[in-house]
């Protein structure tokens, strides 16, 4: 039982590329998201999915995108990385109904040069 | 977005002493909660609190929810290097699927 795993780990891209961040869980839940986190900033949400097939946009979605694959994978993809994407992003997933508690991957570091 | 005001924003302290984190707000949620996350790892749930007035522990940790339901607070009693980490509080508000997190203590636990 993984939980939840994230690709890469690290990651470097010159402006202008593209990548997708992949996420995949086993624990069977319903929901997933997409956090950037920045020093002094916390946990910004970018994207959820409440369930699959469906998807809404956080409060920080400019530049990215999603696609909910399936129920266990949920993917961010930059189309054109600026340097203010330089951050450390987590993908989440929960099961509601209930408290909402969520449950992190290790998350990805990536650095846009 | 509802704000969750976290303090202090840093801590340092001995081996030992004891410790309080603050969580508040202005708005008032459904359920609270508590995540610790070490460097270079993903935060992982500690606690969630639901009732007013709730008081959980978890070993050296007491957590607490507001009467309201608009504060949370955090206490370790004999703090170990252990618990080093970053300390993340967050709000879910009933009808929605994403939290509203705080910014975060940092606490550094020395020998």
């Amino acid at each position: 039982n993984a939980g939840v795993t994230q690709t890469p780990k690290f990651q470097v891209l010159k402006t202008g590329q593209s990548m997708t961040l992949q996420c995949a869980q086993d624990m069977n839940h319903n929901s997933m998201y997409w956090y950037r986190q920045d020093p002094g900033m916390g946990l910004r949400l970018i994207y959820y999915s409440a369930s699959e097939g469906t998807t809404d946009k956080g409060e920080v979605p400019n530049g990215y995108n999603v696609s909910r694959l399936n129920k266990r994978e949920f993917s961010l993809r930059l189309e054109s990385a600026a340097p203010s994407q330089t951050s450390v992003y987590f993908c989440a997933s929960s099961e509601p109904p209930g408290y909402y508690e969520q449950y992190f991957g290790p998350g990805t570091r990536l650095t846009v040069t | 977005t509802q704000l969750l005001e976290q303090s202090p924003q840093f801590l340092s302290i001995q081996e030992g002493e004891n410790l309080t984190v603050y969580c508040n707000s202005s708005s008032v949620f459904s359920s609270l909660q508590w995540y610790r996350q070490e460097p270079g790892e993903g935060p992982v749930l500690l606690v969630t609190v639901v009732t007013g007035g709730e008081v959980k522990k978890l070993k050296r940790l007491t957590f607490q929810f507001g009467d309201a339901r608009k504060d949370s607070s955090l206490h370790i009693t004999a703090a170990q290097p252990g618990d080093t980490g970053l300390y993340l509080c967050a709000g879910a508000s009933g009808g929605g699927y994403a939290l509203n997190f705080g910014k975060g203590t940092s606490l550094l636990v020395t020998p």
